[in-house]
């Protein structure tokens, strides 16, 4: 595809259960960037990666969030014990890296906990 | 990271010019000034990103100030498809630094 793909769209998922959120980036992109936006609210920083670097991990809310990414492919987001307030949409972004390089975000998955 | 403030809400009429100002005073001399916007139910988009000089592109224009510690996005002839939310951000070349973003600017555009 074109552009930033994420599954599932939509999940509804009950409280304690992990999930897990899937993201495929444009191909070529070695950045690529997760985030959460809870309703009405703006986004929030989760994690980075750069290529083969350490990914800064610096925005992971609990020890319940982990990602990973697969050379400069898919990446996971796992959630695990799943809260209500971890009701939210999570975005993924990824891009080029040089100057100037414009990050290209996919739709979103809309997590429901209930 | 560098940190920006821009108001809170804004309105502008349809076929007007609107003006989004953005404040990033601490800015450093090797960080862009990007601009993005989030239409309602939708993944943040670019628009426009400068480093010292202004830009225009199909979508929008961007003025920075000389001492590069604001900036102003202009959507020249604004229609309805423009209410979002805008946000500023200041990063260094986008895929060497994450990007962070603030609570951005409302933009309601009126009939």
């Amino acid at each position: 595809g074109a552009g930033v793909s994420q599954s599932p769209s939509n999940k509804v998922t009950e409280k304690g259960k992990d999930v897990e959120l899937r993201c495929d980036p444009i191909s070529g992109h070695t950045a690529l960037y997760w985030y959460r936006q809870r309703l009405g609210q703006g986004l929030e920083f989760l994690i980075y990666f750069q290529g083969n670097s350490a990914p800064d991990k610096s925005g992971l809310p609990s020890d319940r969030f982990s990602a990973e990414r697969t050379g400069e492919s898919v990446s996971t987001l796992t959630i695990q014990r799943t809260q209500q307030e971890d009701s939210a949409v999570y975005l993924c972004a990824s891009s080029l890296t040089r100057g100037g390089a414009e990050a290209f975000f996919g739709q979103g998955t809309r997590l429901t906990v209930v | 990271d560098a940190k920006t403030t821009q108001p809170t809400s804004m309105d502008c009429a349809e076929g007007r010019a609107a003006n989004l100002p953005c404040n990033h005073s601490t800015i450093s001399g090797n960080e862009y000034v990007y601009w993005y916007r989030q239409i309602h139910s939708q993944g943040p988009q670019y628009i426009i990103h400068g480093l010292k000089n202004n830009e225009t592109n199909e979508m929008a224009s961007l003025i920075i100030t000389e001492d590069r510690k604001s900036s102003t996005l202009i959507l020249p002839h604004a229609t309805l498809r423009d209410t979002a939310v805008y946000y500023c951000i200041v990063s260094k070349p986008q895929g060497a630094q994450k990007l962070v973003f603030g609570q951005g600017t409302r933009l309601t555009i009126n009939p």
